[in-house]
């Protein structure tokens, strides 16, 4: 299973793009790139899910390239609402065989400022 | 459409003792994981049930087990609870099928203290 690796932590501004990076060296040919944000004592939130190339929905963007070692979540005009950790997982979950499971990481812990 | 609730809410239990948690699943899906979430740390995958049958687990001892039933609500059961099991369980549930999303939708969890 394809292991994750993310910065601790970032800081940034409101009004600000955040770029968050993921690698993931090992990744399948069947795995999706999937993007988690979690606030306190509160369950994660789908944000976004990308095979290749790039996927844009209403909160997010995510870029993946052409040998999808990596992968970056990329949030417009930050907020302070947007201060939680973003979780970047690697895994197929769309075939329910016994091999599907999801690797959460330690995730990014992102701190916005006025 | 109602979410993935989880219950109860928090749970103080002594060690050696066993706990069982629940799960009501998002409406139409059929597929329900576990996850365990120790305080700082990413949420660890424990099981997942397909249909009422574990189809998937992971770096879990087998005191960890678990049930779905026919409305697909499922249970987490542990026995012999240790200090460590202290943690946030999180519960998700997904439609299982052939080309569904990865998206999962998580409860709030259930916050277990063992003391």
């Amino acid at each position: 299973l394809a292991k994750t690796t993310q910065p601790i932590s970032m800081d940034s501004y409101e009004g600000q793009e955040v770029n968050i990076t993921c690698s993931h060296n090992n990744i399948a040919t069947n795995d999706y790139i999937t993007w988690y944000q979690q606030f306190p004592s509160q369950g994660p939130r789908f944000i976004i899910q990308g095979y290749k190339t790039k996927v844009t929905n209403e909160v997010a963007s995510l870029f993946i390239p052409a040998d999808r070692k990596s992968s970056t979540l990329s949030l417009p005009r930050v907020s302070l609402s947007d201060t939680a950790v973003y979780y970047c997982l690697v895994g197929d979950m769309i075939g329910y065989s016994s091999a599907s499971k999801i690797i959460f990481g330690s995730g990014t812990r992102l701190s916005i400022r006025p | 459409e109602t979410g993935v609730t989880q219950s109860p809410t928090h749970l103080i239990k002594t060690r050696g003792q066993q706990v069982t948690l629940r799960c009501s699943s998002q409406s139409g899906h059929n597929t329900v994981s576990w996850y365990q979430q120790a305080l700082g740390q990413g949420p660890q995958f424990i099981f997942q049930y397909y249909r009422e049958e574990e189809n998937g687990r992971g770096n879990f001892p087998p005191r960890f087990s678990g049930l779905q039933f026919p409305n697909y609500s499922s249970e987490l059961n542990v026995n012999a609870l240790e200090l460590d099991d202290s943690a946030l369980y999180l519960c998700a549930s997904r439609v299982g099928a052939q080309g569904a999303s990865n998206e999962q939708f998580f409860g709030p969890g259930t916050r277990l203290t063992v003391l």
